[in-house]
């Protein structure tokens, strides 16, 4: 299996909702991505998780969770999002976080906040 | 600073036809420099990877080459499809830690019949 699954596909919420964003892979990567791309700009990287832990917080609002269950599954819980944060979110994963590896992307999940 | 730019921004071309798109790009330490693919509200696919040593990688219609010298690195792609419609991303890694790529803002290609 060398695909990176993405669920849901699209997402509308209001701005008093919680939801979870998952994504899962099964190629035996130790690092797990969360990206948000706004329309026409490149994806900006939110989260990375190492081995289950979480290695990077490039400064995301605490209304965005990230959790790691195990290797396999990586979560995004979402709560008191603004309209703002509407926007495409990316799972992706890879061998090991080391620049040299290269990342394989999902799907993405089309997230509209209301 | 680490920047990597992309021209054009956009593009459209007949089906059938060939095109370059180009990259050029300041990140230090260099690493590795990629292709990606990414259709419309889709995730981004690999299209090649290349270290400081490469010069030019295929894959499949799709040809990238790297002058580390110049830091310039293009895509070309030959005898165009409709499915070739998309925008292409250029992304350079330092080779730290995950949070060393910078990502280009791609170029948006239009296939027309």
């Amino acid at each position: 299996d060398t695909e990176v699954t993405q669920t849901p596909k699209h997402l509308v919420m209001g701005m008093t909702n919680k939801k979870s964003l998952k994504c899962e892979q099964h190629m035996g990567h130790r690092a797990m991505y969360w990206y948000k791309q706004k329309a026409k700009k490149p994806p900006e990287l939110m989260f990375v998780y190492s081995y289950e832990k979480l290695s990077i917080n490039e400064s995301v609002p605490s209304r965005f969770s990230p959790e790691c269950p195990n290797s396999s599954l990586l979560n995004l819980h979402l709560h008191a999002l603004q309209p703002e944060d509407s926007a495409l979110y990316l799972c992706a994963s890879s061998q090991g976080v080391e620049g040299s590896n290269e990342q394989f992307f999902g799907p993405g999940t089309r997230l509209t906040v209301l | 600073k680490n920047q990597v730019e992309q021209s054009p921004q956009s593009l459209i071309i007949l089906e059938g036809k060939n095109c370059t798109l180009q990259c050029n790009y300041t990140v230090s330490p260099f690493s590795n420099l990629r292709w990606y693919k990414q259709d419309t509200g889709r995730g981004p696919v690999s299209l090649t990877i290349m270290t400081f040593s490469e010069n030019t990688k295929s894959n499949g219609r799709y040809t990238a080459t790297l002058d580390a010298d110049t830091k310039q690195s293009s895509l070309h792609i030959t005898a165009s499809q409709l499915s070739d419609s998309a925008s292409y991303i250029c992304v350079a890694s330092i080779g730290g830690g995950a949070d060393g790529l910078t990502f280009g803002k791609g170029t948006h290609l239009i296939i027309q019949p």
